[in-house]
């Protein structure tokens, strides 16, 4: 019972190009929404989340839309750069309390930046 | 130190041997998680703590396993009578309540 899908393995992206990762959820009660990264041998890095009461939020070159009807969210990387190469994340949780911090994540997408 | 801290950072145990991996949160992080990430997946929650309340266990597999945070601060993930399923990277992770969530680098084990 996959709640948070990523159903592309990979993605490769020529430098200065948009990079799109794309997260699909089944839990309608997941409100709050992650997304990480992560080097070979390191843990996860965060990197952007949003809240289910937006459909945007952008940080520099990254930019994660929501569509709550269609339980599907994106990161934009723009323009992309070669040490964005990395396995992404994409994780969801519920409301506040002790589910704070239970994320269920997707199985992760690994993105390379060709110079 | 400056982020989370996990130790060993590679162990390799025989089947049927007790494990145990330790966490160093953040300084002052109130909330600690494990994760189990096996190969090609994404990070499964174990179990979470508030300070010493273990108040989720829900993602632990077995009652071979067990994490305990006697004094709200380190933490031991156990892992008693290894069998192969167990080869995974456990990670710990920290936060301030309702806050970012910092993790470690991971355990990386494997039972042969």
């Amino acid at each position: 019972d996959q709640q948070v899908k990523q159903n592309s393995p990979s993605l490769s992206v020529q430098e200065g190009r948009i990079s799109i990762l794309n997260c699909d959820y089944t839990n309608s009660m997941f409100d709050y929404f992650l997304w990480y990264k992560k080097y070979p041998a390191e843990g996860p890095t965060f990197l952007i989340s949003i809240s289910s009461i937006k459909d945007k939020n952008e940080d520099g070159r990254f930019t994660v839309f929501l569509n709550k009807s269609a339980k599907h969210l994106s990161l934009h990387i723009v323009p992309s750069q070669p040490g964005d190469s990395a396995v992404y994340f994409c994780a969801a949780t519920g409301a506040g309390g002790t589910s704070y911090g239970k994320l269920t994540f997707g199985q992760g997408t690994i993105l390379t930046v060709h110079p | 130190g400056a982020g989370v801290s996990q130790s060993p950072r590679y162990k390799v145990a025989k089947r049927g041997q007790d494990v145990a991996l330790r966490c160093d949160p953040i300084s002052g992080h109130v909330s600690l998680f494990w994760y189990q990430q096996a190969l090609g997946q994404g990070p499964e929650f174990l179990t979470y703590f508030q300070n010493e309340a273990q108040l989720d266990k829900s993602g632990l597999p077995s009652d071979r396993f067990f994490a305990e945070r006697p004094e709200g601060s380190v933490s031991t993930l156990k892992i008693q009578r290894t069998q192969q399923e167990d080869s995974a990277v456990y990670l710990c992770a920290s936060s301030l309540v309702g806050n970012t969530i910092y993790f470690g680098e991971g355990s990386w084990l494997t039972v042969v």
